[in-house]
């Protein structure tokens, strides 16, 4: 079946440092990827999204290719703040009888210091 | 905020116990989710409502029984959990449009302690 591997957490970062969370995909056929963000406390957000192969998503500074060569939909951002902290998860979507079945992956917990 | 409101938002209850947990989305979608999160383990899905029809049961033992009233409202239904049991339960809801590309929007979960 479908899964997703994300890099193994926690990260622990500086303020203003670079940052890569690697996701790895398995799926058959053409499923669109997803990053959310789970801040403590809440529920999940949708951070970025891409439909296609080559496709970008980004929001809040936070970007991410769909490489369909590499199975592969790395996060990145050029500058993390304290604020950033937070469970990042990679997921895939698959439909099943009209309705979408998220796949996702273990979550990685950011953590970023002043 | 997401649209997507849970209740309760934390809840301890014994083995013998019966509780209902309740979602509510005010986005006009079609489709909702219940989703189990435990520590240490991926995001599972457990049960799927597409225009009020159950598209998917996860293998979620019995003593977890959902009802989708409406495209509105989702509940859970709880009895005899067990301790393993313990996790965030979240719900989610889409468009539920098919073929589409769509983006699931979470509330904020209600914590579960079986004790």
């Amino acid at each position: 079946g479908d899964s997703v591997t994300q890099m193994e957490g926690p990260v622990t970062l500086s303020e203003e440092a670079f940052l890569t969370i690697n996701c790895t995909y398995t799926a058959t056929g053409y499923p669109s990827l997803f990053w959310y963000v789970q801040y403590p406390g809440e529920g999940l957000q949708l951070l970025l999204k891409a439909t296609k192969a080559d496709d970008k998503g980004s929001n809040k500074g936070f970007e991410a290719t769909y490489r369909k060569e590499t199975t592969s939909f790395h996060l990145e951002k050029g500058s993390v703040q304290v604020s950033d902290s937070a469970v990042y998860f990679c997921a895939l979507s698959d439909l099943i009888q009209g309705a979408q079945k998220l796949v996702f992956g273990q979550g990685t917990r950011l953590t970023i210091n002043p | 905020e997401t649209g997507v409101t849970q209740t309760p938002r934390h809840l301890v209850m014994g083995m013998t116990n019966k509780k209902s947990l309740k979602c509510e989305q005010h986005l006009g979608h079609n489709a909702m989710y219940w989703y189990k999160q435990s520590a240490k383990k991926p995001l599972e899905l457990m049960f799927v409502y597409n225009f009020k029809e159950q598209t998917e049961n996860n293998s979620v033992p019995s003593r977890f029984s959902p009802e989708c009233p409406n495209s509105s409202h989702l509940f859970l239904h709880l009895h005899t959990l067990q301790p393993e049991d313990s996790a965030l339960y979240l719900c989610a809801s889409s468009q539920g449009t098919p073929g589409g590309q769509e983006t699931q929007y979470f509330g904020p979960g209600t914590r579960l302690l079986v004790l």
